[in-house]
């Protein structure tokens, strides 16, 4: 089953400009991560934060995680046609399910050149 | 590219039959984690390997079966194939104990 939901199912962009997901989740966390996934292929690993953090950066990816709402959110700025993909977050719970992922359902996002 | 592989690529089987996909880890990890993505839907676990013993289970049926080997490559075994078995599996690798998993490129499988 899925853990939780993400919003929007599809973010249609053009580029340059900046685009926001957002997940929700159902249970605690030890973790959150955000994959992105090209036309049904592989997952790719973009960022973790951690269910004590707020905030995290990495590039032009900006993450933050309000664990009281259960929700975290992926900002990329200044997008590029090449970041067209799906974006999937992905939630740890810890403890005795360590390392088993639960995703999301995901969003698709397009950027236009 | 995450060193990860799997094999084939694709796959066509029809429902009732048996099917073997496999997996080599990125170098030095030992844990081995497999997920089902159907079409339009996030990953959902299947199962984890450590050590060559069974580390979770998701909700799948007993028909899906792992095995990892010494070498810290894995296998995943579908038997009595359903057509709800089409998807895209998906394998990932990881150090014991390291938050970050590494997936590999999928194999996609569809049961006719």
């Amino acid at each position: 089953s899925q853990q939780g939901e993400e919003d929007p199912q599809a973010l249609s962009i053009q580029e340059g400009e900046n685009a926001t997901m957002n997940c929700s989740y159902k249970t605690s966390i030890n973790n959150l991560q955000w994959y992105r996934q090209n036309s049904g292929r592989g997952l790719v690993h973009l960022i973790l934060i951690r269910s004590n953090e707020r905030e995290k950066h990495s590039g032009r990816l900006r993450v933050t995680l309000d664990t009281s709402k259960k929700s975290s959110s992926l900002l990329i700025t200044a997008s590029r046609a090449a970041d067209t993909a799906s974006y999937f977050c992905a939630t740890d719970a810890g403890g005795t399910s360590y390392g088993k992922l639960t995703f999301g359902q995901g969003t698709i996002l397009t950027v236009h050149p | 590219e995450t060193g990860v592989t799997q094999s084939p690529t694709h796959l066509i089987k029809t429902r009732g039959q048996q099917v073997t996909l496999r997996c080599s880890s990125q170098s030095g990890h030992n844990t081995v984690s497999w997920y089902q993505q159907a079409l339009g839907q996030g990953p959902q676990f299947i199962f984890q390997y450590y050590r060559e013993e069974e580390n979770g289970r998701g909700n799948f049926p007993p028909r899906f079966s792992g095995l990892q080997f010494p070498n810290y490559s894995s296998e995943l075994n579908v038997n009595a194939l359903e057509l709800d078995d089409s998807a895209l599996y998906l394998c990932a690798s990881s150090l014991a104990g390291a938050d970050t998993q590494y997936f590999g490129p999928g194999t996609r499988l569809t049961v006719l």
